[in-house]
């Protein structure tokens, strides 16, 4: 079945280094892959997202890579700050028009 | 972007009663919304897909006897435990598709955290 995977479980970086998660997906007919950010007890937040006929996007500090092929896409964070640490979600919203989310990373910036 | 309404924020009930959650899209209209629950500290599992005007979509494993979904209309859809079991204690989330030109992002509520004594 539709299945996305989400690698590493929790990440811990020092303030100003890069912080990079990786998730895989199934369904090859997936065509859009955003990315949330959730904090503890709130709803997850759209932060960036790309669609499958585009390689790479970037927003400021964040940016999303895409490689079909393989069925991997990933989130780099650079030049981290301590507001940066929450959780972070992958998605892939799938041929059945659902969105599926990968496990979670839970991102530590240590000050 | 899209706002997604959510009430109740917190729900605090005893156990066999039915509990009900409401989504709204506030700013565009929604003809399918989704239902996800979220324990600690885990992901978001989809539980259903709801589609305005016809019967809701269950993934694997949900009971749809047991979550009642409802999508009314283009702004509404609700979710109703019924006869709540400690179990069925969580966190719900909605979310609602906006079409952003030609693309359709989802937007998400504020979540419920239900609490099941």
């Amino acid at each position: 079945g539709e299945n996305v995977e989400q690698h590493p479980s929790t990440l811990s970086v020092q303030e100003g280094d890069s912080a990079v998660i990786k998730c895989t997906y199934s369904d090859s007919a997936s065509n859009y892959f955003p990315w949330y950010k959730q904090e503890l007890g709130k709803r997850p937040q759209l932060i960036i997202d790309i669609r499958s006929n585009v390689g790479e996007k970037k927003d400021q500090r964040i940016a999303v890579t895409l490689n079909k092929t393989a069925k991997h896409f990933s989130l780099h964070i650079t030049e981290t700050q301590p507001e940066d640490s929450a959780v972070y979600f992958c998605a892939a919203h799938t041929g059945g028009f659902k969105t599926i989310f990968g496990a979670g990373t839970r991102l530590f910036v240590k000050a | 972007g899209a706002v997604v309404s959510q009430h109740p924020s917190w729900v605090i009930c005893k156990s066999g009663t039915s509990v009900k959650i409401e989504c709204r899209s506030l700013d565009f209209q929604a003809t399918t919304m989704f239902w996800y629950r979220q324990f600690p500290k885990q992901s978001l599992m989809l539980m259903a897909t709801s589609n305005e005007g016809s019967k809701a979509t269950y993934e694997q494993g949900v009971e749809k006897d047991k979550f009642l979904i409802n999508h009314a209309s283009l702004t509404l859809s609700t979710l109703t435990v019924t006869s709540a079991h400690p179990e069925d204690s969580s966190f719900y989330i909605c979310s609602a598709r906006d079409r952003v030109g030609l693309n359709e992002k989802l937007f998400f509520g504020s979540g419920t955290q239900l609490s099941v004594l």
